[in-house]
């Protein structure tokens, strides 16, 4: 089963910085989907951005990017210019692309923006 | 689109009585997925449809929950009896298959005393 690690459960940035949260993951297949979520004090699961596993250009979203290692399966987000309004509980995610269509989550890590 | 909608957004319940969960999925969404997020366990896989059918409901204690999708727009996850250890945010998502992420609802607070 594949299961997903994010081994940071706190992290905390200064206002304009740059901050990167790391994940990991462990699979057998070949061809899979890799996601960020944030969820903020709503509690709403907003998707950030998704990283196709046979693309080797890594993924970018405005602020956002991601750090796509297969090799290693490495999953890292880095948020540059960090925000207020990005202060959120962040998941990192796994979709196969074969049978299972359901998606594992890690545990979180919690991103505190300091002004 | 309005998104995926849940209901009710809170409910407290007593202990042994039956919960009843409510989701409306993105139209042309082919898969349903509910999860119950809880700070110990996280966002834990409850169970999924794909086109109406369970496709996986392992995640899911039989004896008292149970879940259905009567059509292509709607969904519910029952819980009877409900107890303490249910407490936890249900979250309903729909999704296409592919490279795509899931859309979520915006979840629902259940708290059984």
């Amino acid at each position: 089963a594949q299961t997903v690690t994010q081994s940071q459960p706190e992290m905390s940035v200064q206002e304009a910085e740059t901050v990167t949260l790391s994940c990991t993951y462990d699979t057998s297949e070949s061809d899979y989907y890799l996601f960020w979520y944030k969820q903020p004090p709503s509690r709403q699961m907003i998707l950030v951005i998704r990283q196709e596993a046979y693309k080797q250009q890594n993924a970018t979203e405005n602020r956002f990017s991601v750090n796509f290692q297969k090799a290693a399966k490495s999953f890292s987000l880095k948020i540059s210019d960090s925000q207020l309004g990005d202060a959120a509980m962040y998941f990192c995610a796994y979709r196969s692309a074969y049978n299972n269509n359901d998606m594992r989550f890690g545990a979180g890590t919690r991103l505190t923006v300091k002004p | 689109d309005a998104g995926v909608i849940q209901s009710p957004r809170h409910e407290v319940t007593e202990m042994g009585q039956e919960v009843t969960l409510r989701c409306k999925p993105i139209s042309g969404h082919d898969y349903l997925f509910w999860y119950r997020q809880t700070m110990m366990q996280g966002l834990e896989l409850l169970v999924y449809f794909n086109n109406k059918a369970v496709m996986d409901d392992s995640g899911m204690p039989k004896d008292r929950f149970s879940a259905k999708m009567p059509n292509a727009s709607f969904s519910t996850l029952k819980i009877q009896p409900s107890e303490p250890r249910d407490s936890a945010v249900y979250f309903c998502a729909s999704s296409w298959r592919g490279p795509v992420g899931y859309t979520f609802g915006s979840g629902t607070r259940l708290t059984v005393v």
